[in-house]
């Protein structure tokens, strides 16, 4: 089946510094999303893209779906402790089978 | 209010035990879906409804039955449940007529002892 390969695994950064992720598969998709998880909770969307090619922004965090449709990046600007959590990128096939897979998760802990 | 609810949000029980956890939504969403996530695994699905008589297994389906009993409510049990079913659970959402975007319930954290 179709996997996803979502690296770096866990970061520890200082607060104030840029962060990127990214996530790669050997399968095509037609949608990238990253998500949000913090402790307790479930997972938030944070972004969603469409179009290969496509950049877009939310506030501080700026992703885009890779040209070849195979790998997406998440970058996170000017970091806060609030950032804490672990992110998730998501494939999605489009068409009559709307079933995402998932990365396996970047865990982002920023030091004060 | 939540636009994706699930009840219990912590459960403990023992093994050999049936268990339901429920999923309810507003977003008048036709897909359902619910995933197990574990350490280091990330989020696996288990079973995914598109409409009310449309049930599909997921990837790890054995051992789980599910009911999806009006558009809105979507419940996942385990007949007799076993210790390594103990795992955070989620219900998500997606509508037909959009993009593969999913919603995600805040969770049911469930332990088999």
């Amino acid at each position: 089946g179709q996997q996803l390969n979502q690296s770096p695994q866990s970061m520890f950064i200082q607060e104030g510094e840029d962060v990127s992720m990214n996530c790669t598969s050997s399968s095509i998709f037609n949608t990238w999303l990253w998500y949000k998880q913090e402790p307790g909770e479930g997972p938030v969307l944070l972004i969603a893209l469409y179009k290969a090619g496509e950049l877009t922004s939310n506030g501080r965090l700026t992703a885009q779906f890779g040209i070849t449709r195979k790998d997406s990046f998440l970058n996170i600007s000017a970091s806060i402790p609030s950032d804490v959590g672990i992110y998730f990128c998501a494939g999605g096939s489009g068409g009559s089978n709307y079933k995402l897979t998932f990365g396996k998760g970047t865990l982002l802990t920023v030091n004060p | 209010d939540a636009d994706v609810t699930q009840t219990p949000r912590n459960r403990i029980t023992k093994t050999g035990k049936r268990i339901m956890l429920e999923c309810s939504q507003t977003k008048g969403h036709d897909r359902m879906y619910w995933y197990r996530q574990d350490p280091g695994l990330g989020l696996r699905l288990i079973y995914y409804s598109f409409d009310v008589k449309d049930i599909n297994k997921g990837e790890i389906s054995d051992g789980y039955s599910v009911s999806r009993q009006a558009q809105a409510k979507f419940s996942l049990s385990l007949e007799s449940a076993i210790p390594n079913q103990t795992a955070l659970y989620f219900c998500a959402t997606s509508d037909r007529r959009g993009t593969d975007t999913q919603y995600f319930g805040p969770g049911t954290r469930l332990t088999v002892l």
